[in-house]
């Protein structure tokens, strides 16, 4: 399967405390997002990172891709009870002219209040 | 920003019949649709892309008579769950390509074949 890994698969924390999450991929990629989803919802994109870049920040999160290890990792800083959803990465390849996206297997968050 | 608007959000069939969900892209033309199938607390996984005006692509293990795409227009892509059975029930989401690496995504479908 060409589907990304990620772990953990599932993580409970406290409120106020970090949270990283780790995505792993097999292909030659042309940018990795991350993407939010809460529970039987739409995806809702945090943030994108081009191979190129090795670490970008928005907010409260923060991300950094290692293109020579096919890693990458999304920090959530001062988690919140809203931010209880679970994670996907996405690695984005190009091929005749269009974008495929492969999405890892995700992170379960929760955040305890 | 571009938008893909999906419909419906969710619903509800007896077994044995056939779900039209829809995708348009509202401003601007989707080249290339893509259609993803997430079962419950799993990953999406790509079910099958749409070039418009030709014939979808399936991925491996995916009916192509079970899900009929069609992709009549730049804007406008269904994807048809024929004779569903309980085990089609999952949630149905698609994405429009217009040759850049920003992803549009819609909304979702909740499917609940009973």
């Amino acid at each position: 399967s060409q589907q990304g890994e990620e772990d953990p698969q599932a993580l409970s924390i406290q409120e106020g405390e970090n949270a990283t999450m780790n995505c792993s991929y097999k292909t030659s990629i042309n940018n990795l997002q991350w993407y939010r989803q809460n529970s039987g919802r739409g995806l809702v994109h945090l943030i994108l990172i081009r191979s190129n870049e090795r670490e970008k920040h928005s907010g409260r999160l923060r991300v950094t891709l290692d293109t020579s290890k096919k890693s990458s990792s999304l920090l959530i800083t001062a988690s919140r009870a809203a931010d209880t959803a679970s994670y996907f990465c996405a690695t984005v390849g190009s091929a005749s002219g269009t974008y495929k996206y492969i999405f890892g297997t995700g992170t379960r968050l929760k955040v305890l209040a | 920003g571009a938008v893909v608007s999906q419909h419906p959000s969710w619903v509800i069939c007896k077994s044995g019949t056939s779900v039209k969900i829809e995708c348009r892209s509202l401003d601007f033309q989707a080249t290339t649709m893509f259609w993803y199938r997430q079962f419950p607390k799993q990953s999406l996984m790509l079910m099958a892309t749409s070039n418009e005006g030709s014939k979808a692509t399936y991925e491996q293990g995916v009916e192509k008579d079970k899900f009929l795409i069609n992709h009549a227009s730049l804007t406008l892509s269904t994807l048809t769950v024929t004779s569903a059975h309980p085990e089609d029930s999952s949630f149905y989401i698609c994405r429009g390509d217009r040759g850049r690496p920003e992803a549009f995504f819609g909304q979702g479908t909740r499917l609940t074949v009973v």
